[in-house]
C-alpha cells in the first residue's frame, strides 16, 4: 500500500532564508506522480509543484523547487527565499498511476513558520 | 482561486442530521474527488466520480453517498451525522485522463455537528 511521511510536524525559518520539508513515500507502482499542497490558515488547499517518477530532472516552480531523490524514495520541498506568506501547513502526497485509482494519498503535513 | 467551488463555507448541524455538500468543479475537468480532513484522521480520500460515473472508493462510511449530475457538480450527503463527522470537507476536480495530471481543490466545507 502507499503510504507518505511527513517527519516534522513543525519548522521555523527566518524571512528570505531558504527551508527544507521532507517527505519520503513508499509504493510498489514503478510510475506515481509527487506533489506539494499549501494550506494556509484560511484552509484552502494550494497546488505548488509536481513530480512525476519518471521525470529527470527535478521540477521548479517559481521559489519551489522538488528535491526528488528517487533511489531513497524522498520529495522533499525547498522554499527559496521565504516570505511571511509562506507561513501554512504543507501536505506531501502521491497517486500511484498503474491501480486505476486516481485519488491522493496525503502524509500528515508539516506546519512552517517564517519568523521576520 | 482554484475555479472550484464548494458551497455552503460553513455548516453547522445536529447528531443525527442529514447535510447535502455542493461542489462545482473546473471547467473541462470530468473527475471530481471528495476528501475529508479531520484533526485525528488527517486527509482521507472518500470518493471519486468521472463523468457521472463512480470510479473509485475510499475511506467512505455507508452513511456518506455522493453522486456526479450531467452537468458534472457533484455532491456528498452525510446522514445520521455523529459528532466523529465534524472535518474539513474538500472537493478536488481534474480532467481525468492523463498521468501526472494535477487535482485542483475547492475551498473546503466547513462542517460542525453538536
Amino acid at each position: 500500500a502507499q503510504k507518505i511521511t511527513q517527519t516534522q510536524p513543525g519548522m521555523f525559518v527566518q524571512e528570505k532564508e531558504a527551508v527544507t520539508l521532507d517527505c519520503t513515500y513508499d509504493t510498489s507502482d514503478p510510475s506515481y506522480g509527487l506533489f506539494w499542497y499549501k494550506q494556509p490558515s484560511s484552509g484552502e488547499m494550494i497546488f505548488l509543484i509536481y513530480q512525476g517518477s519518471y521525470d529527470q530532472q527535478n521540477a521548479t516552480e517559481g521559489r519551489y523547487s522538488l528535491n526528488f531523490q528517487k533511489a531513497r524514495k524522498s520529495a522533499n520541498l525547498v522554499i527559496s527565499a521565504s516570505q511571511l506568506g509562506d507561513s501554512a501547513m504543507y501536505f506531501c502526497a502521491m497517486r500511484e498511476e498503474n491501480t486505476g485509482r486516481r485519488a491522493l494519498t496525503f502524509g500528515s503535513g508539516t506546519r512552517l513558520q517564517v519568523q521576520p | 482561486d482554484s475555479g472550484v467551488t464548494q458551497t455552503p463555507k460553513h455548516l453547522i448541524t445536529a447528531t443525527g442530521q442529514r447535510v447535502t455538500l455542493r461542489c462545482s468543479p473546473r471547467s473541462g475537468d470530468l473527475s471530481v474527488y471528495w476528501y475529508q480532513q479531520s484533526l485525528d484522521q488527517g486527509l482521507q480520500f472518500l470518493i471519486q466520480y468521472y463523468n457521472g460515473e463512480e470510479r473509485a472508493k475510499g475511506n467512505i462510511l455507508e452513511r456518506f453517498s455522493a453522486q456526479q449530475f450531467p452537468d458534472l457538480h457533484s455532491e456528498l450527503n452525510l446522514s445520521s451525522l455523529e459528532l466523529g463527522d465534524s472535518a474539513l470537507y474538500f472537493c478536488a476536480s481534474s480532467v481525468g485522463g492523463p498521468v501526472g495530471e494535477t487535482q485542483y481543490f475547492g475551498p473546503g466545507t466547513r462542517l460542525l455537528v453538536l
